[in-house]
């Protein structure tokens, strides 16, 4: 059984770019939920998709978007990057519909915007 | 508005000793508690948790316990082992969206051989 993946695991961007993370959840997986983890700070949570649409998203602005595909994986995209988006980024996957606590992390983006 | 806090940047103690982690949260609604360990280079991994309805658990050498009057939770290790060095996140959801986890800072616990 294989865990939860991201890709790539680091990237640098230029401010303004846009970019596309992107996590396979764990076999079984349904609910998928993404976090930013600033330098120093605990991860905060950006949204969370289950069966393809958004299900919850905490306080990150529109330009934070997400999609999640019918074998589960999730794609987070980020347009219009700035200094302050760098940061690591966790997804993490979770069994048995959003209201499940049991959330198991993948290894994170690195993304460094410059 | 920092709903989940844990005071303590860091913690040193001897192998073999105990290691007390502290968390405190302000958010009422909170009913379920976890904490995660996280090792350089990798995803937080998942530790143990606590239910409102109790106030300790028990897992082999850790345990966490809850006072719900105070909005305090501890993580107990014992005995710490060198292996348990790594940051550790206090994270607390409520019964309205429990797939949303709102962690703590973290605190980097190293224990010496």
């Amino acid at each position: 059984e294989t865990g939860v993946t991201q890709s790539p695991t680091h990237l640098i961007k230029t401010r303004g770019q846009q970019v596309t993370l992107r996590c396979s959840s764990q076999s079984g997986h349904n609910t998928v939920s993404w976090y930013q983890q600033a330098l120093g700070q605990g991860p905060q949570f950006i949204f969370q998709y289950y069966r393809e649409e958004e299900n919850g998203r905490g306080n990150f602005p529109p330009r934070f978007s997400g999609l999640q595909f019918p074998n589960y994986s999730s794609e987070l995209n980020v347009n219009a990057l700035e200094l302050d988006d760098s940061a690591l980024y966790l997804c993490a996957s979770s069994p048995g519909g959003p209201m499940n606590t049991e959330a198991f992390f993948g290894q994170g983006t690195r993304l460094t915007v410059v | 508005d920092q709903q989940v806090k844990q005071n303590s940047p860091s913690l040193s103690v001897q192998e073999g000793r105990i290691s007390i982690l502290n968390c405190d949260y302000t958010n009422s609604m909170f009913d379920y508690f976890l904490w995660y360990k996280k090792y350089p280079a990798e995803g937080p991994t998942f530790l143990i948790s606590i239910s409102s309805i109790k106030d300790k658990n028990e897992d082999g050498r850790f345990t966490v316990f809850l006072n719900k009057s105070a909005k305090h939770l501890s993580l107990h290790i014992v005995p710490s082992q060198p292996g348990d060095s790594a940051v550790y996140f206090c994270a607390a959801s409520a019964s309205t969206s429990y797939g949303k986890l709102t962690f703590g800072q973290g605190t980097i616990l190293t224990v010496h051989p």
